[in-house]
């Protein structure tokens, strides 16, 4: 299963563009990249999830290059509310027919006034 | 409705002791993990059942035993508590695809004195 990096933490103001490269360079072939956010407290939050290109959704983008050994999440104009921890998750279909999931050790973004 | 609901929330209890974490999801999916997230936040997935059978059992202790009455139902068991099974531990469910994310409870904090 790929392992995946990504930076320990990044700092940020209100209203820029944060974008957060995780590397998964052994990816496999039937891997998808997911990112989740959380927050103190509480579990994991789904946010986006891609398998090639760009992916848009209401918060956030992923640009996944042709290789696929890296990914890219795009938070547009943060705001403090942003401020957590984004995982990146490289999962793979199992041959039981179930899905395993390696969870980065996160990004720890806070956002700034 | 609280998709994933995990209980207790707080859990302290002493060295050796015996003690069980539910969690019930209502979204009707099909797999089901247990996720154990250390003092460094690194979430680290221990089981997963897919309709009530076990396919994932990572390196866990034999103290740790999941029990999956129904298919909305994954239970933890852990038997002589030790002061290194401090952590918040989560819940999640899936449709069971890759292409599908997986949803978190809140955790549970467990506190071994």
């Amino acid at each position: 299963l790929a392992k995946t990096t990504q930076p320990i933490s990044m700092d940020s103001y209100e209203g820029q563009e944060v974008n957060i490269t995780c590397s998964h360079n052994n990816i496999a072939t039937n891997d998808y990249i997911t990112w989740y956010q959380q927050f103190p407290s509480q579990g994991p939050r789904f946010i986006i999830q891609g398998y090639k290109t760009k992916v848009t959704n209401e918060v956030a983008s992923l640009f996944i290059p042709a290789d696929r050994k890296s990914s890219t999440l795009s938070l547009p104009r943060v705001s403090l509310s942003d401020t957590a921890v984004y995982y990146c998750l490289v999962g793979a279909i199992l041959r039981s027919g179930g899905f395993k999931t390696i969870f980065g050790a996160g990004t720890r973004l806070f956002v700034k006034a | 409705d609280t998709a994933v609901s995990q209980t207790p929330k707080y859990l302290v209890t002493q060295m050796g002791n015996d003690k069980s974490i539910k969690c019930e999801q209502n979204l009707g999916h099909d797999t089901m993990y247990w996720y154990k997230q250390d003092s460094k936040k690194f979430l680290k997935i221990m089981f997963s059942y897919n309709n009530k059978e076990l396919i994932i059992n990572e390196t866990v202790p034999n103290r740790f035993s999941p029990k999956s009455p129904d298919k909305a139902h994954l239970n933890l068991h852990i038997n002589s508590l030790e002061l290194g099974d401090s952590a918040v531990y989560f819940c999640a469910s899936s449709p069971g695809d890759p292409d599908q994310p997986q949803h978190f409870g809140d955790g549970t904090r467990l506190s071994i004195l």
